[in-house]
């Protein structure tokens, strides 16, 4: 079965702080892991990693894949208040044309 | 562009009740799909689509009917509503495959009393 874990569930931190959120994952001929940021509502999407592009940086926000390990990191620096969020992580087994989701990490950021 | 629409934001049924929620996106994506999202255990699929006329199941189906007669349109059908469906239902679409940037509707927040 299919499995994406993500840790912690939740972290608390001040405004101008560095976070690592942690995923690791179980599937079988694993195609792609994408990363998205909730707020109040829906999901918006940060990134997607592959085999052929295991790092990506935007801005503050940036991410690796491992697939040796099978993980994935968000880095996120210089934390702010709007960087407050569950940030969810998701693999593509191949050819299963389906999203396994993780429980999310929970972030808060304090001022 | 509207994006993915969903009606209602809000519904309240009773144990046993049916309802269609409803899903419109204009961006003329392939994909459509429907998460349910409860608390502590991120999102989970119900149905999906890749195109017109096709649609596959998720990870929880079960309770749950799905059709994709248009490109724009994927309701989701609940059958004989019950307290475990409970939940935020979202709908999805993507131009291509499920690993495309997903663009997420605003979320149908049911309640099955």
């Amino acid at each position: 079965e299919d499995k994406v874990v993500q840790s912690p569930l939740s972290l608390v931190v001040h405004e101008g702080d560095t976070v690592t959120l942690n995923c690791s994952y179980e599937v079988t001929n694993f195609r792609s892991l994408l990363w998205y940021k909730q707020e109040k509502k829906a999901p918006t999407f940060l990134f997607m990693l592959t085999s052929s592009g295991i790092e990506k940086k935007s801005g503050r926000l940036s991410s690796i894949l491992d697939k040796k390990e099978l993980f994935s990191i968000l880095n996120i620096t210089a934390t702010q208040t709007g960087d407050s969020a569950v940030y969810l992580c998701a693999v593509e087994a191949g050819g299963a044309q389906k999203l396994v989701f993780g429980q999310g990490t929970r972030l808060t950021i304090n001022p | 562009n509207a994006g993915v629409t969903q009606t209602p934001k809000f519904q309240v049924l009773k144990t046993g009740q049916s309802m269609t929620l409803q899903c419109a996106q204009d961006m003329n994506h392939e994909y459509m799909s429907w998460y349910r999202q409860d608390p502590g255990m991120g999102l989970r699929l119900i149905h999906y689509s890749v195109g017109a006329g096709i649609t596959d199941q998720g990870e929880v189906p079960n309770g749950y009917n799905v059709s994709r007669s248009t490109t724009e349109d994927f309701p989701l059908r609940l059958l004989s509503a019950a307290p475990s469906q409970t939940s935020v239902y979202f709908c999805a679409s993507s131009y291509g495959r499920a690993s495309y940037e997903q663009y997420f509707g605003p979320g149908t927040r049911l309640t099955v009393t």
